[in-house]
């Protein structure tokens, strides 16, 4: 139990263009979900933490306009790259939390975006 | 403020040796701890946590932590490691409302 689902597990947009992520949690409500950023072989870098039906809570440095986050159900959270520029290529990756079980995350696949 | 160190960017250990993993946290209050790995590509596996009362931890796949709040540490160990066991290690720590901060990782490589 506990699966949490990326899609598209990869994209390549032109510059200039916006690209969606979803990220949903398949077999449980999720009281949070996270946003991470991941450059190539470093650390997870934490954007945005959203909930269900509330704007989202962004990370110092993380541009609100340039990253939308949509939490329309306690299932689902969209991440929206407006603009994509190359320096926005990266993999994203999202976590939820799961009511009743204690700071524990899980973990999407994650989403490798490339911007040409 | 919270702050998670992994010393060692790389290791490399032949297949069927033992493995540490070191990390060092920082944290004011009684810290929650994970160990993640991630593959190539991938996503993040949960492999242990720590929250209170034992402090040496088993999870999955054969490894195990051990909580040592004296020495801010919290190493990842396994008796043994096979060549599948290549990939990322990331200590983290919990922080408040719910959030992870991540170490900067440590690749492990496996010799045959």
């Amino acid at each position: 139990g506990a699966v949490v689902s990326q899609h598209p597990s990869w994209v390549i947009c032109k510059s200039g263009t916006s690209v969606k992520i979803e990220c949903r949690s398949l077999d449980f409500q999720a009281t949070t979900m996270f946003w991470y950023r991941q450059f190539p072989k470093q650390s997870l870098m934490l954007m945005a933490t959203s909930n269900e039906g509330s704007k989202a809570t962004y990370e110092q440095g993380v541009e609100k306009d340039k990253f939308l986050i949509n939490h329309a159900s306690l299932t689902l959270s969209t991440l929206t790259v407006t603009s994509a520029h190359p320096e926005d290529s990266s993999f994203y990756i999202c976590s939820a939390t799961r009511q009743g079980v204690f700071k524990e995350q899980y973990f999407g696949p994650g989403t490798r975006l490339t911007v040409t | 403020a919270q702050s998670v160190t992994q010393p060692d960017i790389h290791i490399t250990v032949s297949e069927g040796a033992s493995l540490e993993l070191r990390c060092n946290y920082s944290y004011g209050a009684t810290p929650y701890l994970f160990w993640y790995v991630q593959s190539p590509g991938q996503g993040l596996q949960l492999l242990l946590k720590y929250f209170s009362g034992d402090t040496l931890v088993q999870g999955i796949k054969g490894f195990e932590a051990e909580f040592k709040r004296s020495q801010s540490s919290f190493n990842l160990r396994k008796p043994s490691v096979h060549w599948s066991d290549a990939a990322e290690y990331f200590c983290a720590v919990g922080a408040g409302d719910d959030k992870i901060i991540f170490g900067k990782g440590t690749r492990l490589h496996i010799l045959p």
